[in-house]
């Protein structure tokens, strides 16, 4: 089935420890993005790419980081967690990085804890 | 910074009509989104604004206003399905995606 999956479901973290969030897809989409999602506030954006080999700073990159080696892979890792990291957090793709209509399909999310 | 507002609740009865507004004032304009998002589920297209007016996809509608910054949702024929968040995204100067925190939806029977 075509679309995005990302690993783990959901995951418990001490703070402190060093956790990378794996999100991949199959549409051969250029772009692709990280958000987090807390109670109030919304989607907000991590880190993006508008297509392989580049990468680029959202609203909310700190304490983050993100490579994308290759199309379908986009990881994003947390090098050291602390608990206001603590939120669910959604990889995203879609076919064009520019232009108006930028449609972007979601994947299911990881719900991470950091205690 | 991008500022996009819509209400946080709104409660309607099975068969009814509900309508989610949404303003926004952002670096620019390219496109306003909505999204649906089911509790624990993963945000799902539900229709794009470019152009003022008003765009029809079945039961659900949507209306821009670009000269007001302002958008809103149509939900009509409610069903007990349709209990979900609805999210108000505006395509930024960067072709990036603001959100709005949303707006919970719960449809009584």
């Amino acid at each position: 089935i075509a679309g995005i999956t990302q690993a783990p479901t959901s995951q418990i973290l001490a703070a402190g420890r060093r956790m990378t969030l794996r999100c991949t897809q199959d549409m051969r989409h250029n772009a692709m993005y990280w958000y987090r999602q807390d109670l109030g506030l919304g989607l907000r954006l991590i880190h993006y790419s508008n297509t392989a080999g580049t990468t680029g700073k959202g609203e909310v990159p700190d304490g983050y980081s993100v490579s994308r080696a290759n199309t379908d892979d986009f990881p994003l890792t947390l090098a050291s967690a602390v608990p206001s990291q603590t939120s669910v957090y959604f990889c995203a793709s879609s076919d064009s990085p520019s232009g108006a209509y930028n449609e972007q399909f979601f994947g299911p999310g990881t719900r991470l804890t950091v205690l | 910074g991008q500022n996009i507002d819509q209400p946080t609740e709104m409660t309607a009865t099975e068969g009814a009509i509900v309508q989610i507004n949404c303003t926004y004032q952002t670096s620019g304009f390219n496109g306003l989104f909505w999204y649906q998002q089911h509790a624990g589920e993963a945000p799902t297209f539900l229709s794009y604004n470019v152009l003022d007016g008003l765009e029809e996809k079945g039961r659900f509608s949507s209306f821009l206003s670009r000269s007001k910054g302002y958008s809103y949702l149509l939900l009509k024929e409610l069903q007990m399905k349709d209990s979900a968040s609805y999210l108000c995204a505006v395509v930024d100067n960067d072709y990036k995606l603001s959100f709005g925190a949303g707006t919970t939806v719960t449809v009584r029977a």
